[in-house]
């Protein structure tokens, strides 16, 4: 692994149903962020994590939830998806906030979700 | 409330020269970010800026005057690969990222 993966690709879901949204990188960053991006619009912040055990909201966290059980893996589950919900996700990672540097985010390629 | 503006689309020529502003208005100001985004791809980060001034990296450049709220990302010689679009992205005092909607630069031959 190089950097920050997510899986799947993308997904066609049905309404109602529960899906979980994987991603991990392997720049032992402390802090990982989850996004959706539609058109027109900007990057929107979903939730984040600062650190291992610690998650917080973002600008548009309902409907979605996070877990942060250890450095690498941050997963997004939609408990019950919801046609508004289609869009593109994309996890990020950084060394964190305040930390040395420019606390730059890299991205992992994205989930295409659409939900029907 | 927090706001990000940059220009929705601008067109230019292949080997020109472009500039694509960015005006911001947040609670806090720790740094200024462009990302480049490639469509059906990630964004990748292409600078940042904290200081009032040029930062000069090859074909592109970033400036910052942090008074004004304003940055400009400045790409030269331009290549067809240039065509994508550019994010402009501000952490604000929480160190979270407000995000613009994104500046779509076509380059034509």
């Amino acid at each position: 692994i190089a950097g920050i993966t997510q899986a799947p690709t993308s997904q066609i879901l049905a309404a109602g149903r529960r899906m979980t949204l994987r991603c991990t990188q392997d720049m032992r960053h402390n802090a990982m962020y989850w996004y959706r991006q539609d058109l027109g619009l900007g990057l929107r912040l979903i939730h984040y994590s600062n650190t291992a055990g610690t998650t917080g909201k973002g600008e548009v966290p309902d409907g979605y939830s996070v877990s942060r059980a250890n450095t690498d893996d941050f997963p997004l589950t939609l408990a019950s998806a919801v046609p508004s919900q289609t869009s593109v996700y994309f996890c990020a990672s950084s060394n964190g906030p305040g930390a040395e540097g420019s606390d730059t985010q890299y991205f992992g390629p994205g989930t295409r979700l659409t939900v029907l | 409330g927090q706001n990000i503006d940059q220009p929705t689309e601008m067109t230019a020529t292949e080997g020109a020269i472009v500039q694509i502003n960015c005006t911001y208005q947040t609670s806090g100001f720790n740094g200024l970010f462009w990302y480049q985004q490639h469509a059906g791809e990630a964004p990748t980060f292409l600078s940042y800026n904290v200081l009032d001034g040029l930062e000069e990296k090859g074909r592109f450049s970033s400036f910052l005057s942090r008074s004004k709220g304003y940055s400009y990302l400045l790409l030269k010689e331009l290549q067809m690969k240039d065509s994508a679009s550019y994010l402009c992205a501000v952490l604000d005092s929480n160190y979270q990222l407000i995000w613009g909607a994104g500046t779509k630069l076509i380059i034509k031959p």
